[in-house]
């Protein structure tokens, strides 16, 4: 079963205005992931972002990490509508090593032009 | 360089047949993953390759799932007497070594009839 929970289930924006989606995780991490998905290029690796780190940027992308309260959100700034997709935090174990990630539920985004 | 390719895109199979499905990673990727997507839902977890070697099997729902990696690149994703609940899209996803970023195939979207 999926351990991560994304908020909100689904979100619908204008052109220009920021996105921001949220997870929620269960069990301690050594670092978080965001991924999207969308029908045109399948599911894409987007941001890492490690434990021990608070808030990490890439492009348009900004991540924040709050482990005491085992949540990441997801702000995507200035959004186009190719931003449409679904949202998808993942994180690995914390021991064992990296291989078993697990999945957010998700949260579809719509892009209105 | 080519990414992930998976094979077919899309099967349709009667209730009771047996499906494979075929996973070609990139070229050097030592981790090789097997998800199952229902629609709707994040991916989750089915099984996990380093090399040739099967590490982790543990999310595969029944014993009627197989999967192979014999000569530790293409890997092929085998259900016996396949049920309606087996319908969901199957993804493959790679890695290098010692990354956590995975890359993600189409995915295969079987549909049991």
């Amino acid at each position: 079963s999926q351990q991560g929970e994304e908020d909100p289930q689904a979100l619908s924006i204008q052109e220009g205005e920021n996105a921001t989606m949220n997870c929620s995780y269960k069990t301690s991490i050594n670092n978080l992931q965001w991924y999207r998905q969308n029908s045109g290029r399948g599911l894409v690796h987007l941001i890492l972002i490690r434990s021990n780190e608070r808030e990490k940027h890439s492009g348009r992308l900004r991540v924040t990490l709050d482990t005491s309260k085992k949540s990441s959100s997801l702000l995507i700034t200035a959004s186009r509508a190719a931003d449409t997709a679904s949202y998808f935090c993942a994180h690995p174990p914390l021991r064992g090593g990296y291989q078993k990630v697990t999945f957010g539920t998700g949260t579809k985004l719509q892009v209105i032009p | 360089g080519a990414g992930v390719s998976q094979s077919p895109r899309y099967k349709v199979a009667k209730r009771g047949q047996d499906v494979a499905l075929r996973c070609d990673p990139i070229s050097g990727h030592v981790s090789l993953f097997w998800y199952q997507q229902a629609l709707g839902q994040g991916p989750e977890f089915l099984t996990y390759f380093q090399n040739e070697a099967q590490l982790d099997k543990s999310g595969l729902p029944s014993d009627r799932f197989f999967a192979e990696r014999p000569e530790g690149s293409v890997s092929t994703l085998k259900i016996q007497r396949t049920q309606q609940e087996d319908s969901a899209v199957y993804l493959c996803a790679s890695s290098g070594q010692g990354a956590y970023e995975q890359y993600f195939g189409p995915g295969t979207r079987l549909t049991v009839t």
